[in-house]
């Protein structure tokens, strides 16, 4: 109940396009949900963060987009760059606990 | 404003010897959580910790490893006759408000390596 899953696990977009990486979860108690980006050998920066009380949240290029019937949500990179190219993390955390539960991870490679 | 540091940055033990990580957290924050990362796998919580509390360690191994962050100084993750399946990046965030209430921010990491 603790999982949270996170699909593709890797991910190839021409520059431009939309790059987008889904996430589900179980624990209803989750209540923070963020997106983080790891470029290889550095920590993880936190990029945008949702609670369940919207439906979508946009923030320049990235927008989260959150189905709390579902118990899912989702990432869209718009209008790629190389530079976005790295491994994103998708978390929930509950309020009771602090701890946040991460995704697999999906590596992403915008081409040029 | 200085970010969430820690040291060193990598750190090569022989097994059985001991390994210490340390976490400076942003100023003005006073929650410390440690992850860990496997190669190529997601990050798992291990620890949740307040000035001179544990909150959580629900996800630390029950033997060798041991953390505290003490009123003064650094959070120290303390991991004792390492093993090699102890390699791996250790990570330390920091909030502000605690309890899921604030955003966490990572640290570079240390990169561990047991021969």
């Amino acid at each position: 109940q603790q999982q949270v899953k996170q699909s593709p696990q890797s991910l190839i977009v021409q520059k431009g396009g939309i790059s987008i990486i889904n996430c589900a979860y179980e624990n209803t108690a989750f209540d923070y949900f963020p997106w983080y980006q790891q470029f290889p050998g550095k920590g993880p920066a936190l990029l945008i963060a949702i609670r369940p009380d919207v439906s979508e949240k946009k923030e320049g290029r990235f927008t989260i987009s959150f189905n709390k019937s579902a118990k899912q949500f989702s990432l869209h990179i718009m209008d790629s760059q190389p530079g976005d190219s790295a491994t994103y993390f998708c978390a929930a955390v509950s309020s009771n606990t602090g701890k946040l539960i991460f995704g697999q991870g999906t590596t992403l490679q915008v081409k040029p | 404003n200085a970010g969430v540091m820690q040291n060193p940055r990598h750190l090569v033990r022989r097994r059985g010897q001991e390994a210490r990580l340390r976490c400076s957290p942003m100023k003005g924050h006073s929650h410390v959580y440690w992850y860990r990362q496997l190669p190529e796998e997601g990050l798992k919580f291990m620890v949740y910790l307040q000035k001179e509390n544990i909150i959580d360690e629900s996800g630390m191994p029950k033997e060798r490893f041991s953390a505290e962050f003490p009123k003064e100084g650094p959070s120290i993750l303390r991991i004792q006759q390492v093993v090699r399946g102890d390699s791996a990046a250790y990570f330390c965030a920091s909030s502000k408000l605690g309890q899921g209430e604030g955003e966490q921010f990572f640290g570079p990491g240390t990169r561990l390596t047991v021969l």
